[in-house]
Order: structure tokens, then C-alpha cells, then sequence
């Protein structure tokens, strides 16, 4: 089975502050990973995608990068936390191709003071 | 740009009561629909999936989609307390493309009530 682990589970970060989440997909092999964001009262929307290693797309600009080091890893981060940057993180998978499920991870709620 | 509206905001229903919740969507193209729930502070879980109009049974959730009148669905058979959470309707564009973008709404907010 499947099972896809995010860390951590929160953080409380300074603004101006370096952030990395990080994400771990086991039992799958080669899928699409993604980066969804949720601020608190909005919409869930996407922030990066990758299809394979080391290829990361960027959806929204929000400074913020992401990298894919292994097949089953996935790294959201930066080097300055922004007041904006709080909120809900989510990682999710599919199997390739554009139509798939995505299963989503856990979370990290991120605050920045 | 594509835009996902859920009403209502929110819903309170008694338990073993049917729940449905409605979602819009705006870009016609659209033929990819799934919807999710999210207890609070978790992550998403999927519920059911839909791609052509009709309905689309999976356990106590249906799915029901008009594409013409950019419409789809959740009814929710015999709610319990647990099934207290945030729900969440997606929709993309099955275009062939690697990214599987989905628009979400804001969600609705179910409560169940022994």
C-alpha cells in the first residue's frame, strides 16, 4: 500500500526565517508529486508540480521553490519567510498522467509571526 | 480561469438525514470531477470520482453531474457524527497534459448532530 508522510506536522516560524517541508511518498513508484497550499479561509490551490526527478514546474509565484531530490521525495522551501506564507501545506501523489487521483498527505500548518 | 462556488457554506444535518451539497463550476470543458473531505486539520481524503454525467456511487456518497448546467452533486446516505468535516469539490480538464490541476472550492462545512 501507499503511504505518503509529511513533516513536520507544524512549525512557527519568524518572518524573514528559511522554511523547508519536506514530504515522502512509499509503495509507488515514479509518480507525479505536488504542492498544494491553503491559506486560512481560502481555497486549496496548486504551487508546484513534478513528473519525474530533479523536474519541478512551478504553478504559482508565491517565493517559494520546491525540488525533487529523490523519486520519492519531495522539498518545499525558502530562504525568507513572508507573513503570507501561512497557512496549510499538502503534498499530494498520482499515478502519471493529467486525469489521476491525487492522495494527499497529512499536512503542515505553518504559522509566521 | 476556471472557478469552483460550493453553497452552502455551511450544513447541519441530524444524523442518519441526507446531506447534499452543491458545486458550480464555470469553464465548460471541464470532465473531471472529484470531491474530498477534510477533517479538521488533516489532510484530504477522496471521496468519489465522476467524469461523465449521471451518477456515481461510493459507499454512503453520490455523485450526481450536469455537465450543461455546470453542476455537480454530493448526497450523503445516512451521515454520522464522523462524517463532521469540510467538503470539498475539485474540478479539472482531463487535457493529456502530465499536471493534474485541480480547481477546488472553498468547501462546505458539514456537521452531523446525534
Amino acid at each position: 500500500a501507499q503511504t505518503i508522510h509529511q513533516w513536520p506536522v507544524a512549525e512557527i516560524k519568524a518572518v524573514g526565517s528559511p522554511l523547508s517541508l519536506g514530504c515522502t511518498i512509499k509503495g509507488k513508484s515514479s509518480p507525479n508529486l505536488y504542492w498544494y497550499w491553503q491559506a486560512t479561509g481560502g481555497t486549496l490551490q496548486q504551487l508546484f508540480y513534478s513528473i519525474t526527478v530533479g523536474q519541478v514546474e512551478s504553478v504559482v509565484q508565491l517565493n517559494l521553490s520546491a525540488s525533487r531530490p529523490k523519486d520519492d521525495q519531495f522539498i518545499l522551501s525558502t530562504e525568507k519567510l513572508l507573513l503570507s506564507h501561512s497557512g496549510f501545506y499538502l503534498c499530494a501523489w498520482s499515478l502519471p498522467g493529467g486525469s489521476e487521483t491525487l492522495y494527499f498527505g497529512s499536512g503542515t500548518r505553518l504559522t509566521v509571526l | 480561469q476556471q472557478k469552483v462556488q460550493q453553497s452552502p457554506e455551511s450544513l447541519t444535518v441530524s444524523e442518519g438525514a441526507m446531506a447534499s451539497l452543491n458545486c458550480t463550476f464555470s469553464d465548460r470543458s471541464s470532465d473531471n470531477f472529484r470531491w474530498y473531505r477534510q477533517h479538521s486539520g488533516k489532510g484530504l481524503e477522496v471521496l468519489v470520482s465522476i467524469f461523465s454525467d449521471g451518477e456515481k456511487e461510493e459507499g454512503s456518497f453520490t455523485a450526481h453531474l450536469n455537465r450543461a448546467s455546470l453542476h455537480v452533486f454530493l448526497h450523503i446516505r445516512e451521515p454520522q457524527p464522523s462524517d463532521s468535516a469540510l467538503y470539498l469539490c475539485a474540478v479539472s480538464i482531463r487535457s493529456g497534459g502530465s499536471n493534474a490541476k485541480l480547481t477546488f472550492g472553498k468547501g462546505t462545512k458539514l456537521s452531523v448532530k446525534s
